[in-house]
């Protein structure tokens, strides 16, 4: 059972646009969050994160948006830009509780196209 | 700064052989995991290391199996390879046992089992 879903496989944007990547959560320990980007042949780069204390974390032109109620969170890339065309991961950790030791829970990533 | 590094980048195994593959953590960094990403998948938590203590397992066969240094590097063993195991295998470090914290990754080393 997937406990980080991220269910839309790809997405393809204009570039200048908003991309809006999303990301559902089933585990209600999870208190700690995190996005990825991956390209091919190389090891997922750190992103942006947020703790379940806040529901916003900005960082340039990357946001990330958690709404706890729903179990939901999103990252939008304003303005969007051909370099950023990747996978894209969500992650999430259970840090405050020691059975977990803060290991990552990943979903199945969504690719993301810029076109120019 | 270097970066994660983790060796080889490829390896090309048989069935049933043994394999090592091998992770350097950021500098300062003490906790080294290890993850597998299998095609069209996330990355799957397979070990934690902490202070060359094991301080967390996922869901993965005794197969398996891993270490610190003190040095803080890291191995990572699987014997008896299955065609399943062919997978990327990422070596990740950060500051800190518990969180919050951000896991830094290497390249990875992709491994085929034929």
């Amino acid at each position: 059972d997937q406990q980080v879903k991220q269910n839309s496989p790809s997405l393809s944007v204009q570039e200048g646009r908003i991309s809006i990547l999303n990301c559902d959560y089933t585990n209600s320990m999870f208190d700690y969050f995190l996005w990825y980007k991956k390209y091919p042949a190389e090891g997922p780069t750190f992103l942006i994160s947020i703790s379940s204390i806040k529901d916003k974390n900005e960082d340039g032109r990357f946001t990330v948006f958690l709404n706890k109620s729903a179990k939901h969170l999103s990252l939008h890339i304003v303005p969007s830009q051909p370099g950023d065309s990747a996978v894209y991961f969500c992650a999430a950790s259970a840090t405050s509780y020691g059975g977990s030791q803060g290991n990552l829970i990943f979903g199945k990533g969504t690719k993301l196209s810029v076109k120019p | 700064d270097a970066g994660v590094t983790q060796s080889p980048t490829h390896l090309i195994k048989t069935r049933g052989q043994h394999v090592t593959l091998r992770c350097s953590p950021i500098s300062g960094h003490k906790s080294v995991s290890w993850y597998q990403q299998v095609l069209g998948q996330g990355p799957q938590f397979i070990f934690q290391y902490y202070e060359k203590e094991e301080r967390g397992r996922g869901n993965f066969p005794d197969r398996f199996s891993a270490r610190q240094f003190p040095n803080y590097s890291s191995e990572l063993n699987v014997n008896a390879l299955l065609l399943g195991d062919s997978a990327l295998y990422l070596c990740a470090s950060s500051l800190q046992l518990r969180g919050p914290y951000e896991q830094y990754f290497g390249p990875g080393t992709r491994l085929t089992v034929t």
